[in-house]
């Protein structure tokens, strides 16, 4: 079974600019997650899906971020502009429906200078 | 309003001991506990899991301790191999919603 892919794996980027990252889950699964890693923290949720739909968005800076599950399976996060607080590891995970064990991609990690 | 909380950010063991990671919540509504573990470059990766109506869960090397009381849990690693060095993240959960993840603890086992 395939795990969860992302790309790209590194990104640097100048604050101001714009970046976008992709996230294919684990085939079948229908909830999908964004999660930002600071350096020393633990994860924290930006954005929940299922299927295509927004479950949990409560916590991403929507002036900035965005994303978007348009066809229930791959996920696109973009963040516009980025700032110089924006740099992190950006993981993608996903969840087979209710069982609470989430599968993680490898992340991207993003440098903003 | 950090709910769930790692403490040690470090832990160093010698190869062939015990290992104990704690993590403390504050939310008396979580109801499933992971442990997940990360090596560099990597996503977290699923470790092992209790629910609130346990107190132990055993799996190979691994017990997770849940005390609901103290609202605490603890991961054991026993025997510790030098392929248990990686960072450690306790997360809670509340009806299989979204994870809430501590800061983590980087183990280090040593030979």
């Amino acid at each position: 079974e395939a795990g969860v892919a992302q790309s790209p794996r590194y990104k640097i980027i100048e604050k101001r600019q714009s970046v976008a990252f992709w996230c294919n889950p684990i085939s079948g699964h229908a909830t999908l997650y964004w999660y930002q890693q600071i350096l020393g923290q633990g994860p924290k949720l930006l954005i929940q899906f299922q299927n295509n739909g927004v479950v949990d968005d409560s916590q991403l800076p929507k002036d900035r971020f965005s994303a978007e599950r348009l066809k229930g399976v791959d996920s696109t996060l973009k963040i516009q502009p980025a700032k110089l607080e924006d740099s992190a590891v950006y993981l993608c995970a996903s969840e087979d429906r209710g069982l609470s064990e989430q599968y993680f991609g490898p992340g991207t990690r993003l440098t903003v200078t | 309003d950090q709910q769930v909380k790692q403490n040690s950010p470090s832990l160093s063991v010698q190869e062939g001991r015990i290992s104990i990671l704690n993590c403390d919540y504050t939310n008396s509504m979580f109801d499933y506990f992971l442990w997940y573990k990360k090596y560099p470059a990597e996503g977290p990766t699923f470790l092992i899991s209790i629910s609130s109506i346990k107190d132990k869960n055993e799996d190979g090397r691994f017990t997770v301790f849940l005390n609901k009381s103290a609202k605490h849990l603890s991961l054991h690693i026993v025997p510790s191999q030098p392929g248990d060095s990686a960072v450690y993240f306790c997360a809670a959960t509340i009806n299989t919603d979204k994870l809430i993840f501590g800061t983590g603890t980087r183990l280090q086992v040593f030979p």
